[in-house]
């Protein structure tokens, strides 16, 4: 059974710092890895779609790195934003079957002004 | 813009009560997903939709189950609402193929009293 972990749980960093949130994945044979944004109490926005095929994608300040073989997947968030403080969750779909994600835990980020 | 459209942004219903959650989308996406999530726990999957009538049992279907009797709607309904399915529900879509994203409502808090 694929299962994603995400570390760090939470991180505080002040504004204009460039940082990295990890995602990990146990089973390779992956379909695409998503990333997604959570507000509190809101539903989750896209951010990045990585298929399997693909080493990384770009959207603005965003960069999301996949290292299939290994099991990984990175989001780079360059000079950060207090307007960046949100819930930050990956997500994978597999092959075979099914195509719902199976989803981390997130990594809860605050950027402080 | 994909829109997913989910009825209620909060419901209170009491226990016993049989519960209907709505969700549309607007762009003619054959999957259509119902998640909850819970603290601790991240979002688990309820059930799938990959077809009008058809669906297929996620991870956690016990005391739901859902409708689609139209490829833009897909219904979760709650058989008789207990304490223990007070959550956050989402609603999500997606194309069938590769390099195709999933799309979330903004969710909905029912509290089961």
């Amino acid at each position: 059974k694929q299962e994603v972990t995400q570390i760090p749980a939470a991180l505080s960093v002040p504004e204009g710092e460039n940082l990295v949130l990890n995602c990990s994945f146990t089973d390779s044979a992956i379909y695409n890895l998503q990333w997604f944004r959570q507000d509190p109490g809101k539903g989750l926005t896209s951010l990045l779609l990585i298929q399997s095929s693909q080493r990384e994608q770009t959207s603005g300040r965003l960069n999301a790195s996949l290292d299939k073989s290994s099991g990984r997947s990175t989001l780079y968030i360059a000079a950060s934003q207090p307007g960046d403080s949100a819930t930050y969750l990956c997500a994978v779909s597999l092959p075979a079957g099914r195509r719902a994600l199976t989803f981390g835990s997130g990594t809860r980020l605050q950027v402080q002004p | 813009d994909v829109k997913v459209t989910q009825s209620s942004r909060y419901l209170v219903k009491r226990t016993g009560e049989k519960v209907f959650l709505e969700c549309v989308q607007d762009m003619d996406h054959e999957n259509m997903f119902w998640y909850r999530q819970d603290p601790g726990l991240g979002l688990r999957l309820i059930y799938f939709s990959y077809d009008v009538k058809m669906k297929e049992k996620g991870d956690i279907p016990e005391g739901y189950s859902v409708s689609r009797e139209k490829k833009e709607r897909f219904s979760l309904i709650l058989e008789s609402a207990s304490t223990n399915q007070t959550s956050m529900y989402l609603c999500a879509s997606s194309l069938v193929g590769r390099g195709t994203e999933a799309f979330f409502g903004q969710g909905t808090r029912l509290t089961v009293v």
